[in-house]
């Protein structure tokens, strides 16, 4: 779920197991959602995107699974390597249709993986 | 190929002064976006700008403004600090505006940000 102030939420996963990160988001219009990577010291990298027309996306070692009923995204990530600790945020936007949109970001998950 | 960077990297400012943030976007990228991370949180829209122009602004107050110059690179300015404002500024840059019909965020590039501590 979302955290509010300093306590983002926490996972914490061995070096080789599969990892879920979960998001809810609130805007029945949003319809384009992303998830970011941010790593100490550095600005949000883009993993992955979904529009509203699918339901499961996939990339390298990651997925993204949108249930639009519940309003809720996931990222899930296979065989999570000592790399991918960082803060992972979702990120929606209402779509493009002639004008510019803008992201509204979650408040992010800690993964820590473990050794 | 250099990415996205921002100055300073760190500043200290005290309640009620001025502080302005500047970004140099990727070479060749038009669009720059500005936002607003507050520890523990995600990023909050401030600002976006294509060509020199606004584009798009969030819910802040006037205290903010921005401007982008002929050769992309843009300033965020912030007048009459207030302890609230203590985050980290994250400029974002991009070709086009993202956000419009077949043009992917993930054509949008973070800079490292500056943190801006106000006493």
């Amino acid at each position: 779920g979302e955290s509010v102030g300093l306590h983002l939420p926490t996972l914490s996963v061995q070096e080789g197991d599969n990892s879920i990160i979960n998001c809810a988001y609130s805007n029945s219009a949003s319809d384009y959602f992303i998830w970011y990577k941010q790593e100490s010291g550095k600005g949000p990298q883009f993993i992955i995107d979904i529009r509203s027309n699918m339901d499961k996306r996939q990339g390298q070692r990651v997925t993204v699974l949108l249930n639009k009923t519940v309003k809720h995204l996931s990222l899930q990530i296979a065989a999570t390597q000592p790399g991918d600790s960082a803060v992972y945020f979702c990120a929606e936007t209402p779509w493009g249709s002639g004008s510019a949109r803008q992201l509204t970001f979650g408040s992010g998950t800690q993964l820590t993986v473990l050794p | 190929d250099a990415g996205v960077t921002q100055s300073p990297t760190h500043l200290i400012k005290t309640r009620g002064q001025h502080v302005t943030l500047r970004c140099s976007p990727i070479s060749g990228h038009k669009s720059v976006s500005w936002y607003q991370q507050v520890l523990g949180q995600g990023p909050q829209f401030i600002f976006q700008y294509y060509e020199k122009e606004e584009r798009g602004r969030g819910n802040f107050p006037d205290r903010f403004s921005a401007r982008q110059f002929p050769n992309y690179s843009s300033e965020l300015n912030v007048n009459a600090l207030l302890l609230g404002d203590s985050a980290l500024y994250l400029c974002a840059s991009s070709l086009v505006l993202p956000g419009l019909a077949g043009v992917n965020y993930n054509e949008q590039f973070f800079g490292p940000g500056t943190r801006l501590t106000v006493l």
